[in-house]
């Protein structure tokens, strides 16, 4: 069975600075998705940024960025030049199969403060 | 607006009284799920299906049923609410070819 881990359960950081949230995900599959979805107080669910498996380039969306190791099963987020209205929760997600349409396996969520 | 559609927003109920709560999506997305986030395990998977009339047990399906009747419909059931069921519940759907999932707006559910 697949899992996700997400092992910060909190950070904070500066604003205008850089930082990293980790994610590391346990798969037997050769085909997947990974995604990053930002959970603000309103609680809504929000993608931010998707990598496909067979994909060796990493993704990037704007200030986000994701460094994707598939030998060592690692998903990382980094965030820059952090703005408050990156303060939010962040999970990184599994899905498995070569669409994007499969069941989504979440990790524990990481809670991020931007401070001013 | 391409929008799912959860209602209601929060809900308080007693234990054992029936309880539904709608998911809409006007985006004709074939998949759609049902999730639960609870703190501290992030979001699990209730229930999935394909498309009408096609649905399959996530990981946590005990307690809860769905239905797929029309494309856009897609509601939870919980037959006999307990309070171990109190939790944020959303929904979500798409498609092939969709960059990821797009969300409803959560359900805070309150068991008591």
């Amino acid at each position: 069975a697949q899992t996700v881990t997400q092992s910060q359960p909190e950070m904070s950081v500066q604003e205008a600075e850089t930082v990293t949230l980790s994610c590391t995900y346990d798969t037997s599959e050769n085909n997947y998705y990974l995604f990053w979805y930002k959970q603000p107080p309103s609680r809504q669910m929000i993608l931010v940024i998707r990598q496909e498996a067979y994909k060796q380039q990493n993704a990037t969306e704007n200030r986000f960025s994701v460094n994707f190791q598939k030998a060592a099963k690692s998903f990382s987020l980094k965030i820059s030049d952090s703005q408050l209205g990156d303060t939010a929760m962040y999970f990184c997600a599994f899905g498995k199969g070569s669409s994007n349409t499969g069941k989504l396996i979440f990790g524990q969520g990481t809670t991020l403060q931007v401070k001013p | 607006e391409a929008q799912v559609t959860q209602n209601p927003r929060y809900l308080i109920t007693v234990t054992g009284k029936k309880l539904t709560v709608t998911c809409s999506q006007n985006m004709n997305h074939e998949y759609m799920s049902w999730y639960r986030q609870d703190p501290g395990l992030g979001l699990r998977q209730i229930y999935y299906s394909m498309n009408v009339e096609v649905t399959d047990k996530g990981d946590v399906p005990e307690g809860y049923k769905v239905s797929r009747k029309e494309k856009r419909n897609f509601p939870l059931i919980l037959e006999s609410p307990s309070p171990n069921q109190t939790s944020l519940y959303f929904c979500a759907s798409t498609s092939r070819g969709e960059g990821g999932y797009t969300f409803g707006s959560g359900t805070r559910l309150t068991v008591v």
